[in-house]
């Protein structure tokens, strides 16, 4: 059984640009949460998305968007990018919710921002 | 919001020593999982586990929803153990996923 997939694995931009991460969870989940990691913040929970519908949002600014598609695959995306923004992300996918049952994790994406 | 304690914050150990690591939480949990993330960043689910005991192989966790903790148990410490361990709690619904500022393993050779 596939894992949970994450794509890009690195990736460096500039700030003001945008980027878009993608997750693609295991078969059968219908569940995908996303979640930043800093050295000085550790590890933050963004948003949920289950069967297409956000669920729960963190407190992050409108800069951060996402989005579940019906093959339950998920975005996210950045809109002007800061040098805050410099993180890994990591998507986690779950049968069902992601505080009701567990979270496994892909490799995550770690983007720099310069 | 809950608020999610791990101790110590770091820990270096002799191979074959053992060790426990502990996660306090601040309110009543539906859900608590334990997770190692190794040197590569991937968070690798240890154990779900919401009260009870669990073991598998060298690793054990215990979860005393009642008392608003849980112990990670780790025998025999190998090298492969190192990383940071996280427990993660969910404290029920419309609420978030909240982890820890986990607990750096270093175990020597």
């Amino acid at each position: 059984k596939a894992g949970v997939t994450q794509t890009p694995r690195y990736l460096i931009k500039t700030r003001g640009q945008q980027v878009t991460l993608s997750c693609s969870p295991i078969s059968g989940h219908r569940s995908v949460s996303w979640y930043q990691q800093t050295p000085g913040q550790g590890l933050q929970f963004l948003f949920e998305y289950f069967s297409e519908t956000q669920r729960n949002k963190g407190n992050f600014p409108g800069r951060f968007s996402g989005r579940q598609f019906s093959n339950s695959r998920s975005e996210m995306n950045v809109s002007t990018l800061e040098l805050g923004d410099s993180a890994l992300y990591l998507c986690a996918s779950s049968l069902r919710l992601a505080g009701t049952g567990e979270l496994f994790f892909g490799e995550g994406s770690r983007l720099t921002v310069l | 919001g809950i608020q999610v304690e791990q101790s110590p914050p770091d820990l270096i150990l002799q191979e074959g020593a053992n060790s426990t690591l502990r996660c306090n939480f601040s309110d009543s949990v539906n859900n608590l999982q334990w997770f190692h993330q190794n040197p590569w960043g991937q968070l690798i689910n240890l154990f779900y586990i919401p009260s009870g005991t669990k073991q598998n192989g060298r690793l054990s966790a215990t979860t005393v929803a009642t008392e608003r903790y849980s112990l990670l148990y780790i025998s025999s410490s190998q090298t492969t153990d190192s990383g940071v361990y996280f427990c993660a709690v969910y404290p029920g619904a419309n609420s978030k996923l909240t982890f820890g500022k986990g607990i750096t393993l270093s175990v020597r050779p």
